[in-house]
């Protein structure tokens, strides 16, 4: 069965980096997929925020693009995430989940790790 | 940049009774379009994509129907696990994008 497991810094000073990982179990990364970051905060909701596929290709939203990157690594078959500049706006649940590609990459998400809580506070 | 809008916001329902979800586009998204299920301190499920196709898994009082700018998700006869959280997310357009709000909540009546 497919796992995923995110971890990182429960709490990050302003204008610092965010860096989460996801290692994914019962999947090789390899194999496929849009291994994806979204996250849900009361203001904003679930939002899509990243993709990245197993060669290194990535999907970023546009309103992040020059703050995110989404990297893999295939050896230890985990994702990345590095958010820098991190504002209070950044504060949410953070999921990783694998994502498909149909109409759109990715589209669909069938996979969700349980989710990190990130707070940016000084 | 598409716009989703679901309704209501709460229904409150007993067990045995059947729920029925709405979700509006703001644009013609054909039938690209999937429904989540979301419960208290869990990540979202996917229940529902291509508007009425189930997600391997989910059983089958969920049903999902519609296409361009209307979209319902029925659940027949409501069972206690199924008190949670609902949202739609379309993905006809780039980004993928979930409905703003806090999606539909149904609760126990």
């Amino acid at each position: 069965q497919v796992q995923l497991h995110e971890s990182g810094p429960g709490l990050v000073q302003p204008s610092e980096t965010l860096s989460l990982t996801c290692v994914v179990s019962g999947y090789s990364i390899s194999d496929g997929y849009y291994w994806s970051w979204i996250r849900q905060s009361p203001e904003k909701g679930l939002q899509w925020i990243g993709s990245v596929f197993h060669t290194g290709s990535t999907y970023i939203t546009r309103s992040l693009r020059s703050r995110l990157s989404v990297s893999v690594d295939t050896s230890k078959n985990l994702f990345s995430l590095k958010l820098t500049s991190v504002t209070a706006a950044d504060s949410a649940m953070y999921y990783c989940a694998r994502g498909t590609s149909t109409i759109v990459t990715p589209s669909l998400f069938d996979y969700w790790g349980r989710g990190t809580l990130v707070a940016v506070s000084s | 940049e598409i716009v989703l809008t679901q309704s209501p916001a709460t229904l409150s329902l007993s067990p045995g009774d059947s729920a029925t979800l709405s979700c509006r586009a703001s644009q013609n998204i054909r039938e690209n379009l999937a429904w989540y299920q979301q419960k208290p301190g869990q990540a979202p499920r996917l229940l529902i994509y291509g508007a009425a196709t189930r997600a391997t898994g989910i059983p089958a009082r969920f049903s999902g129907s519609g296409s361009g700018t209307e979209f319902t998700l029925t659940i027949s006869s409501l069972q206690s696990e199924d008190f949670a959280l609902y949202y739609c997310q379309q993905y006809e357009n780039w980004p993928p994008l979930w409905a703003s709000g806090q999606g539909t909540h149904v609760e126990i009546q």
